[in-house]
């Protein structure tokens, strides 16, 4: 099956720092790739996603970036904002399917 | 995006109880559903899929005897933990696919904590 690895597990920035995160997957023919971002004691919430047909994608200061050869894809963030400090999440899928198999997740901390 | 509701939203009930928890999509029809578990600090467990009119599929290890799931409508999917020990305490989250439409979105409950005591 999927296997989908994240790092770093805890990132530490200064606001207005950019903050990247990085993850990799096994099966080539996983083809989505959404990211979550986790506030204590809430679920997961949707902030961006990508497909394979695509290389880079972004949304105001997020922006996601894929590349399908070497099999990973990275979340960057540019000027943090100490509201960015939350629990983020990569996830692979093969789309149609819908389940994804989802990082360890990423502890982004931005002190202010 | 598309909103997916949890009731309630935290629960504390004693060992051996039941409890039922609640996942609604709210603006769209969801012929399937997936409930997750989490752990403090760790990432999602799929627990199961909930299919609409059809029994749940359960990952492997997860008791379908203990996690009673029906999906009994296109918008509503219920979770019940039955005769709950301390050791069922976690974290439990919903989610619901936006099909259709080429969308491969997928949207989270805010969450239910369920402690027991």
């Amino acid at each position: 099956g999927e296997n989908v690895e994240q790092h770093p597990s805890t990132l530490s920035v200064q606001e207005g720092d950019s903050a990247v995160i990085k993850c990799t997957y096994s099966d080539s023919a996983s083809n989505y790739f959404p990211w979550y971002k986790q506030e204590l004691g809430k679920g997961p919430q949707l902030i961006i996603d990508i497909r394979s047909n695509v290389g880079e994608k972004k949304d105001q200061r997020i922006a996601v970036t894929l590349n399908k050869t070497a099999k990973h894809f990275s979340l960057h963030i540019t000027e943090t904002q100490p509201e960015d400090s939350a629990v983020y999440f990569c996830a692979a899928s093969k789309g149609g399917s819908y389940i994804p198999t989802f990082g360890r997740g990423t502890s982004l901390i931005v002190h202010p | 995006g598309a909103v997916v509701s949890q009731h309630p939203s935290w629960v504390i009930c004693k060992s051996g109880t039941s409890v039922k928890i609640e996942c609604r999509s709210l603006d769209f029809q969801a012929t399937t559903m997936f409930w997750y578990r989490q752990f403090p600090k760790q990432s999602l467990m799929l627990m199961a899929t909930s299919n609409e009119g059809s029994k749940a599929t359960y990952e492997q290890g997860v008791e379908k005897d203990k996690f009673l799931i029906n999906h009994a409508s296109l918008t509503l999917s219920t979770l019940t933990v039955t005769s709950a020990h301390p050791e069922d305490s976690s974290f439990y989250i919903c989610s619901a696919p936006l099909a259709g439409g080429g969308s491969y979105e997928q949207y989270f409950g805010p969450g239910t904590r369920l402690t027991v005591t």
